[in-house]
This record gives structure tokens, sequence and C-alpha cells, in this order.
């Protein structure tokens, strides 16, 4: 059984500070890690794709692999109102080959 | 930036008919997906479709569902004899070799 499990918060982060969120997964057979943003009642958007252990920046997003400990984050460094969501942690096994096992999601909310 | 194309964007259908849910994928991508998500709930794989035939399908895809590219653009969800579970948002992902998905703004299906 996949299982992909994140904290659901809320998680309330001042705007201009450095919002982390975790993930972690119980099938070491995942090869691929994504992070995707949704707003409420609207789609999943990719943030942020991981796929070997260390960090990956991408502008103000960085997402760190740790395949020993079954563990994926993502920072969001000066966060923005705007950057309030819910954000989706998703893994496959194969190379994304398979369909994405998605955690329930972390509600952050960015206060002014 | 090319997009996956969802339509209907909502859907209301009395329980025991059948609906058809339609994605446009953006024209380079070779992998195709169905998820759902049920209100308050996260994102559930249903299958995965490469080279016109079922890569994998989850316990949530059983005989109720069908999917097919019947003119080699439109990627379509076919629910027969629909249950009022089956109100929920569908999303349809697509991807190229090596990419994340991208996902459509989905279609929200409501069961009466």
């Amino acid at each position: 059984q996949k299982e992909v499990e994140q904290n659901s918060g809320p998680l309330s982060v001042p705007e201009g500070a450095i919002a982390s969120l975790n993930c972690t997964y119980s099938d070491r057979g995942s090869q691929s890690f994504f992070w995707y943003r949704q707003y409420s009642g609207k789609s999943p958007e990719l943030i942020m794709s991981i796929y070997s252990n260390g960090d990956k920046e991408d502008g103000r997003f960085t997402a760190q692999l740790n395949k020993a400990s079954q563990y994926v984050s993502l920072l969001i460094r000066d966060s923005q109102p705007s950057d309030s969501a819910t954000y989706l942690c998703a893994v496959a096994i194969r190379g994304g080959a398979d369909g994405l096992t998605f955690g329930k999601g972390t509600h952050l909310i960015i206060q002014p | 930036e090319p997009e996956v194309t969802q339509t209907p964007s909502h859907q209301v259908t009395q329980m025991g008919q059948e609906v058809i849910l339609r994605c446009v994928p953006i024209s380079n991508h070779l992998y195709f997906y169905w998820y759902r998500q049920i209100l308050g709930q996260k994102v559930e794989f249903l299958v995965s479709f490469y080279n016109n035939e079922i890569s994998e399908k989850s316990e949530i895809f059983d005989d109720q569902f069908s999917v097919e590219r019947p003119d080699g653009s439109n990627f379509t969800l076919k629910i027969r004899s629909t249950k009022l579970e089956d109100s929920a948002m569908y999303f349809c992902a697509t991807r190229r070799e090596d990419q994340p998905q991208h996902f459509g703004d989905g279609t929200r299906l409501s069961i009466l």
C-alpha cells in the first residue's frame, strides 16, 4: 500500500518568512517526487520536481529529498500572501510512468 | 504556455446515467492520466494511458469506468451507470517523456 503523509495544517507563516512543508512516503521504490500547489476549487499546479537526494532550487522554492529517511520537503522563501494555498506532495514509483500517489496536502496561510 | 483542456467544466447528471468527460492533451504529450478528487479529500489516481492502451489502473477504476482516445486528440473518461459517490472533480493530466504531469482545470461532476 503506497502512502504519502503530510501534516494537514493549517500552517501559518508571516509574510516574508520561510515556509517549510514536509512529506513522508512509505514505498522505498519511489523514484520521482513532486510538489503541487492547489488553490481552493482549482486544479493542482506543478511547483517542483525532484528525483535525486539533496536540494533543488527554483526561484523562491527549494525541494529537499532524503530517500534513506523517505522524506521530502519544500521550502518557500520570502513567503507572499499569494503563496497561501494547499501544497500537495506526490510520489511516483517508476520515473513518473505510474500514476501519482498524493498526500492530503498541507494548507498554508501567509499572514500579511 | 500550452494547457491541458477539459470539457465540460461542470456536468450535472442523474444517477444511473452515463457521462463522458473529455480532455485535450498538450500536443506533444504522450502519457495521459485521469484523477479524481472528492470534495475535501485527496487527489486519487484512476488510470494511466500510453500508446493507445491502459498502462496502469487503480482499484477505483473498475468496470464502471473506461478510457479511450477515439480521434487521436481527445482523451475521454466514460463513467457508466453513475452513482452518487461518483460526484467529484475529475482531472486529466498529461506529460512528455521523462517530464512531470501537468493537470487540466478539471470537470466538476455532480450526480443527482
